[in-house]
């Protein structure tokens, strides 16, 4: 157990639809980063907040939006769905920044939350 | 052309017998990470690197940036290291410092 939680685990929806992906990072952890791992393209980097503020943008579609809370928690929302967008969305957490400056800051993951568009 | 090359992709090995797993990169990093991800889906970070070798237990992961190279090794393998390896850059500069980029992994089968 990593100590990140994901919620759901398994969802369903259809196309067009809008979902809410969340997350909670380990106690502590102030980085929470979100991925999409698909068959074909693999894992992909979406976007990384810290402290609640957007720190690094991947390939995060303009459909698909986070944000991080006081609290740490963090949210991915992913509106007017697609065939395409049926993924595993994993989140991790670090302590740090996620930079080196000589320090080593690893990921912690969730177990993921498994997307299906229909 | 990919950012990260890792091969093999696919790799069987008889248990106990050492194991190399390769990635190539193209691009400047700060760090390098390599993460295991066992077939229920779970993944786990195993190292992060910035330069020379780490070693945790029977897995050893080193790094050349001069070769923008690193590998990652497993002694006396076993039937549980069963999994897909991946391996994982982080830029160097300005807004992609952050970003992680990654292989499409390796396919462990250690059998019994």
């Amino acid at each position: 157990d990593s100590g990140v939680t994901q919620t759901p685990k398994h969802l369903i929806t259809a196309t067009g639809q809008r979902v809410t992906l969340r997350c909670s990072p380990r106690s502590g952890d102030l980085s929470v980063y979100w991925y999409q791992q698909s068959l074909d393209q693999g894992l992909q980097f979406l976007i990384q907040y810290y402290n609640g503020e957007e720190r690094a943008k991947g390939n995060i579609l303009e459909r698909f939006s986070a944000q991080q809370f006081p609290d740490l928690h963090s949210e991915l929302n992913l509106s007017s769905l697609e065939l395409g967008d049926s993924a595993l969305y994993f989140c991790a957490s670090s302590a740090g920044t996620g930079g080196t400056s000589g320090v080593t800051d690893t990921q912690y993951f969730g177990p993921g939350t498994r997307l299906t568009v229909l | 052309k990919n950012e990260v090359e890792q091969s093999p992709q696919n790799l069987t090995a008889q248990e106990g017998e050492f194991i190399t797993i390769n990635c190539s990169y193209s691009v400047g990093i700060s760090a390098l990470h390599w993460l295991q991800q066992h077939p229920g889906g779970g993944i786990v970070s195993l190292f992060m690197l910035s330069s020379g070798k780490k070693k945790h237990g029977r897995l050893i992961a080193t790094i050349n940036i001069q070769e923008k190279h690193s590998s990652l090794h497993i002694t006396a393998s076993h039937p549980r290291d069963s999994a897909v390896y991946i391996c994982a850059v982080r830029g160097r500069s300005g807004g992609s410092n952050y970003k992680l980029t990654f292989g499409k992994g390796t396919l462990l089968t250690v059998n019994p």
